[in-house]
């Protein structure tokens, strides 16, 4: 069965402390991940990623994919409160148009 | 910028009322979705469709249903609603297979 875990599932850090957070997936025929960051309402798009060790920047947000091994991990440097928020990963299933989201990592930076 | 649209950001229904969501996009997407988010559960998959009167169930379908009669609207239908389906509803479009997907802003629904 296809699936996407996330880890952790919460953290809290102080402004200026650098995060990783961990996505790993196992999906039939894998295509592409997509990181989210949701605040209070809708998720907004981040990144998609769908090559093996190519990273992906905006700004103080970057993120990687590891095909052989099946995660990937998106990092924040120099945290801000405006970081808070709960950070979704999510793999398109293969020849559907379902996507599977993983539960999320819920991150709370403090002044 | 991509624009998705639910008609209300929050929704306080009685048990066994006909409740409608409704999301619009703007960007002539083929695909949308409807989904909920629960604590613990993440965002799970109610329904989806791919064209015009064209759906697909999703993981969770049981107790609703949609409606696409044009491109830009996807609604939802809570045929008879029930306390277990309070919840957030999202509503997401995509251009194609394995793209990102847009989020219009949620529906908090309570059903008392």
């Amino acid at each position: 069965e296809d699936k996407v875990v996330q880890s952790p599932l919460s953290l809290v850090v102080h402004e200026g402390d650098t995060v990783t957070l961990n996505c790993s997936y196992e999906v039939t025929n894998f295509r592409s991940l997509l990181w989210y960051k949701q605040e209070k309402k809708a998720p907004t798009f981040l990144f998609m990623l769908t090559s093996s060790g190519i990273e992906k920047k905006s700004g103080r947000l970057s993120s990687i994919l590891d095909k052989k091994e099946l995660f990937s991990i998106l990092n924040i440097t120099a945290t801000q409160t405006g970081d808070s928020a709960v950070y979704l990963c999510a793999v398109p299933t293969s020849g559907t148009y379902k996507y599977i989201f993983g539960t999320g990592t819920r991150l709370k930076v403090l002044a | 910028d991509v624009k998705v649209t639910q008609s209300s950001r929050y929704l306080v229904k009685r048990t066994g009322e006909k409740v409608f969501l409704e999301c619009v996009q703007d960007m002539d997407h083929e695909n949308m979705f409807w989904y909920r988010q629960d604590p613990g559960l993440g965002l799970r998959l109610i329904y989806f469709s791919y064209d015009v009167k064209m759906k697909e169930k999703g993981d969770i379908p049981e107790g609703y249903s949609v409606s696409r009669e044009k491109k830009e609207r996807f609604s939802l239908i809570l045929e008879s609603a029930s306390t277990n389906q309070t919840s957030m509803y999202l509503c997401a479009s995509g251009l194609r297979m394995n793209t990102e997907a847009f989020f219009g802003q949620g529906t908090r629904l309570t059903v008392v």
